[in-house]
């Protein structure tokens, strides 16, 4: 049971450039999310997706589109990366409504 | 601003002593408080969670104690071990609010000493 799945886990990006994260979930959750973590600054939503088919913005989400592909996948594009965007970057699923995530093991990408 | 602060960036304790974390929000329509636990290179992993109705809650070495009147929880972690040396999140949601409202504290690093 491999839980959430997240790639790539490194990625080097110049300013500008295009790249999507993608993430999927084998534990037939209803929700989807995506975070990025930043030192000092905790967790922060950047979008979510209650089920299949809907997305909504969370905290941080500008200068990412995210697409909810099917039940299992929920990826994070990001159309002209900017050096703001160095972060590392984490998928969570749950049941729906639920507070219990489950998390990637993260997308560490950096922005030059 | 804040709502969910952990205003101890770090934490060092012995093995075999007992950890504390803390926690304070200040949204009091949080209605259940969860504990999350990340290593370096990995997720976070959930850990222990408290709902508003209660003030306590035990899952063996990890005890959540909430104070709804001063708007603060704690993690209690009796023994330490060095395999708890991690970074601990404090979480908490709005059941009555909208989807995808589980607010992180920025995390408190505990660094259990052999």
């Amino acid at each position: 049971n491999a839980g959430v799945t997240q790639t790539p886990k490194f990625q080097v990006l110049k300013t500008g450039q295009s790249m999507t994260l993608q993430c999927a979930q084998d534990m037939n959750h209803n929700s989807m999310y995506w975070y990025r973590q930043d030192p000092g600054m905790g967790l922060r939503l950047i979008y979510y997706s209650a089920s299949e088919g809907t997305t909504d913005k969370g905290e941080v989400p500008n200068g990412y589109n995210v697409s909810r592909l099917n039940k299992r996948e929920f990826s994070l594009r990001l159309e002209s990366a900017a050096p703001s965007q160095t972060s590392v970057y984490f998928c969570a699923s749950s049941v729906a409504g639920g507070e219990k995530l489950f998390f990637g093991s993260g997308t560490q990408l950096s922005v030059l | 601003d804040q709502q969910v602060k952990q205003n101890s960036p770090s934490l060092s304790v012995q093995e075999g002593r007992i950890s504390i974390l803390n926690c304070d929000y200040t949204n009091s329509m949080f209605d259940y408080f969860l504990w999350y636990k990340k290593y370096p290179a990995e997720g976070p992993t959930f850990l222990i969670s408290i709902s508003s109705i209660k003030d306590k809650n035990e899952d063996g070495r990890f005890t959540v104690f909430l104070n709804k009147s001063a708007k603060h929880l704690s993690l209690h972690i009796v023994p330490s071990q060095p395999g708890d040396s991690a970074v601990y999140f404090c979480a908490a949601v709005n059941y009555g609010g909208s989807q995808g409202n589980l607010i992180f504290g920025k995390g408190t690093k505990l660094s259990v000493k052999p």
